[in-house]
């Protein structure tokens, strides 16, 4: 079955530094990919998506490039704030006539000033 | 700020009580589901419903009883919880129609305490 696999917390950076959050995939097909974002005390927000190989989705300076050859879907920003400390978790949603989304163990992102 | 509205917040009760869950959204979706949030585990779909029918029933135990009575809503009916179920309880909804390119819009959650 589809599954994702994301670098395990916490991850704890000084403000500016530059941050990544491994994640990789297994899926039959074609399947799209989520970053989702969890601040504190509140639920998922999505923070960007792809859905074809190649794809690069970004926002709010978090990017993230749909890499089907290595079946991967790396997370990075340039320059973490405090502002960002939170829980992502990466997710895909098979192609096989299911709605369902697939999440990984979520990772922990805290930056210090 | 999202369109999707979960009551109560916070939530304890006892192993004889009997409690439901709310859920509203606000986007014109065709599509809701319920997740279980606890710590150090992934996420756990519970339930999905579309147009208002139960399409997944993930191997949930029978003290939870969901219901949709229309497209907006959804509730999830609690009666005696056990205290491994005390966990964050994740209302989302999505479109319905793409479902290779679905994405979903969460509610904030209820905390949920089983004493």
């Amino acid at each position: 079955g589809n599954s994702v696999t994301q670098m395990e917390g916490p991850v704890t950076l000084s403000e500016e530094a530059f941050l990544t959050i491994n994640c990789t995939y297994t899926a039959t097909g074609y399947p799209s990919l989520f970053w989702y974002v969890q601040y504190p005390g509140e639920g998922l927000q999505l923070l960007l998506k792809a859905t074809k190989a190649d794809d690069k989705g970004s926002n709010k300076g978090f990017e993230a490039t749909y890499r089907k050859e290595t079946t991967s879907f790396h997370l990075e920003k340039g320059s973490v704030q405090v502002s960002d400390s939170a829980v992502y978790f990466c997710a895909l949603s098979g192609q096989g006539g299911s709605e369902k989304l697939v999440f990984g163990k979520g990772t922990k992102l805290t930056v210090n000033p | 700020e999202t369109g999707v509205t979960q009551t109560p917040r916070h939530l304890v009760m006892g192993m004889t009580n009997k409690k439901s869950l709310k859920c509203e959204q606000h986007l014109g979706h065709n599509a809701m589901y319920w997740y279980k949030q606890s710590a150090k585990k992934p996420l756990e779909l519970m339930f999905v419903y579309s147009l208002e029918e139960r399409v997944e029933n993930n191997s949930v135990p029978s003290r939870f009883s969901p219901e949709c009575p229309n497209s907006s809503h959804l509730f999830l009916h609690l009666h005696t919880l056990q205290p491994e179920d005390s966990a964050l309880y994740l209302c989302a909804s999505s479109q319905g129609n793409d479902k290779y390119q679905e994405t979903q819009y969460f509610g904030p959650g209820t905390r949920l305490l089983v004493l």
